[in-house]
């Protein structure tokens, strides 16, 4: 069965560093692109990017490029994504989620982790 | 980017009445690249359809999409006590800026 499992909650402060995991099983890790999707409490969901963690080759959404960095280690089967300096608007659930399709980066998710959820307050 | 436009935002219906999701692009989505998620409240996203009217894996036939262009329909034929739920769609006919709509609430009347 293909998984994904992600890292618990974390809390954390304004301007402290985080990452995240997604671990994944069932497949060959390596060979399939990974992504990461955030969902603000209460409202819709926002693609952020995606990494193949075969060559780390990473692709942003324009809307998230330099918000956060996404990074993967196929020797453990896991995609990371991580803040540097964390801001309070960065508080949501973000799942990752395993990218399909027929066409390259043309794609929708077939495979979603459970999520982490990220809450930063002071 | 292409802007996704969901209605109505709630659906009020009984078990057993059809439902009727509309998603309407900002701009024609190339191929009918649109996705159907279902969401339940604390669970992750679950894809129902692609390609616009294609049922993923273990999805009911219930459920079925159609549309092309800039206008989509998520059509569920009987409402399952298990159904009810937020819908979102997804185009992914752009490459690399794949965008979601804001959502249809499918609530119990």
């Amino acid at each position: 069965e293909v998984q994904l499992v992600q890292s618990g909650a974390e809390v954390k402060k304004p301007g402290e560093s985080l990452k995240i995991s997604c671990k994944g099983s069932g497949y060959s890790f390596a060979t399939y692109w990974i992504g990461w999707v955030r969902q603000v409490p209460g409202k819709g969901l926002e693609w952020m990017g995606i990494i193949y963690p075969g060559d780390s080759d990473t692709r942003y959404s324009p809307s998230f490029q330099g918000q956060a960095t996404i990074s993967a280690d196929k020797s453990i089967s896991t995609a990371y994504l991580q803040w540097s300096s964390l801001k309070a608007s960065d508080s949501a659930m973000y799942y990752c989620a395993r990218p399909n399709g027929d066409s390259l980066f043309h794609w929708y998710f077939d495979v979603w982790g459970r999520g982490t959820l990220v809450t930063v307050s002071s | 980017e292409i802007v996704l436009t969901q209605s109505p935002g709630t659906l009020s219906l009984s078990p057993g009445e059809r439902a009727t999701l509309s998603c309407r692009a900002s701009q024609s989505v190339s191929r009918s690249y649109l996705a159907w998620y279902q969401q339940k409240p604390g669970r992750a996203p679950r894809l129902l359809i692609y390609a616009a009217s294609s049922r993923a894996t273990g999805i009911p036939d219930r459920f079925s999409g159609s549309g092309s262009g800039t206008d989509f329909t998520l059509t569920i034929s009987r409402l399952e006590p298990e159904d009810f739920a937020v819908y979102y769609c997804q185009q992914y006919g752009s490459s690399l800026t794949w965008t979601f709509g804001q959502g249809t609430k499918v609530e119990v009347k």
